[in-house]
Parts: C-alpha cells; structure tokens; sequence
C-alpha cells in the first residue's frame, strides 16, 4: 500500500522560504513522477510543480520561478521549497504520485494535506 | 494554459436520482495516441482529494460503476448514475494533456 506523508513547519514568515518534505512507503520514488498541489482555504486546487525519477522539474509558471524540487532517493523522499512567501501561499499543500502515463488517474495517491501559513 | 470550466458549481440531489457536471476545456484534450486527457476528482469534506476516472472515461480502481465519464475533445461530462450520501464533496476535472496540469473550479454536491 503506498503512503505518501507530508511534513513541514506550519508558520512561515513573510519573504522567507516555505520548505515541504514528502516521504513514500510503500513505492520507489524511482518508479514515478511526484507533484506537489496546494488548496487556499476555500478554494480549488492548483498544481505547482512535478519531479521525473532523474530529477527533471516542471513547474506552473504563474509561480514565478519560486519553486524548487529535489529528490533524496536514499531518504525516499522528495522536497519542495518555494522562495519569497506571501500571504497569498497559504494554503493546504498536498505531495501527490504523478502516474506516468496516466494509467490510473495523473494523480492516484494524495498525501495527506499539511497546512502552511504565511504571517509574521 | 488550458483553462478548465465546470458547470454547475453546485448541486444539490435527492439520494438514489442521477446526477451529472459538466467540464469544458478550453483546447482540446484529443491526444495523438487517442486518449481524452481529462480525469475527475472527488474531495469529500475533510480529505484528500482522489481519482474517480482518468483519460476520459475509465473507473479508476476501486470506483463503483455508478460514476461514468464520457466526452471527447473539448466537452466531457461525469455522470452519476444513482447519488449516495457518500457521493457528497467537491469534484473537479483536470486537463492531463499539458504538464501545467490545470484543474476546474469544482462542484459542489449536496444531499437533499
């Protein structure tokens, strides 16, 4: 049964970096593709970047370039760090498996949703 | 970007009548290999979000066989066949097609 968990500081300050680990049981992250989606309190769901298994990154433009992704494949992990924080990234961020191709939904297991709020 | 537009935004449905949403994709979602890239999302309150049907129209696993999904190109429609009290939460589609994977707006489905 693969078991994706997020973790991460739920306060972030103002201009800082937010930074998000996601571990995986019960599955390589050398199998898959990984992606990391983010829900405002009350909204809809916005994708904000994925991982290949040799560590080629996309990311949703309208981020800016903020975003960064990382593997760390002795940890089974992955990581997602987005720079310059605003109030406007708070939000519920979910890792997800990114099923390549999609076989079984883009988007089969969801972690859990871990709250991050930007204030000061 | 491809932009995503669900109607309606909510609805509400008496237990055991059909139910149906709709999602228009502003491109389409007609691969070259023959597949719709769109997949439908359930986010009951409270959880994750999870994968009902994916390229169009295929049950994810799991799925009970009363969510159905069709459509082509540019228009699709998930339909639910009979509504349960489980079936309540938010759906949403999402395009596949571009890496800048793009998701609707949600509907919202509630019990009468």
């Amino acid at each position: 049964q693969v078991q994706l968990q997020a973790s991460g500081p739920e306060l972030v300050q103002p201009s800082e970096t937010l930074s998000l680990t996601c571990t995986v049981s019960g599955d390589s992250i050398s199998n898959n593709y990984w992606s990391w989606i983010r829900q405002p309190a009350g909204k809809g769901l916005e994708w904000i970047g994925r991982i290949s298994t040799g560590g080629v990154t996309n990311d949703n433009p309208s981020l800016k370039s903020r975003v960064s992704l990382s593997l760390d494949t002795s940890k089974n992990r992955f990581s997602l760090r987005l720079t310059s924080v605003t109030a406007a990234d708070t939000a519920v961020y979910f890792c997800v498996r990114n099923l390549l191709p999609d076989t079984n939904g883009a988007f089969d297991i969801w972690s859990l949703g871990t709250m991050v709020t930007v204030s000061s | 970007e491809i932009v995503m537009t669900q109607s309606p935004l909510s609805l509400r449905v008496t237990p055991g009548e059909p139910a149906s949403i709709s999602c228009r994709s502003s491109q389409s979602l007609l691969h070259s290999d023959g597949n719709n890239y769109l997949d439908w999302y359930l986010q009951r309150p409270g959880q994750s979000p999870q994968v009902l049907i994916y390229l169009g129209s295929n049950r994810a696993s799991g799925v009970p066989d009363r969510f159905s999904g069709s459509g082509s190109g540019t228009d699709f429609t998930l339909k639910i066949s009979r509504v349960e009290a489980e079936d309540v939460g938010v759906y949403y589609c999402m395009q596949a097609l571009q890496t800048m994977y793009t998701f609707g707006q949600g509907t919202k489905l509630e019990i009468k």
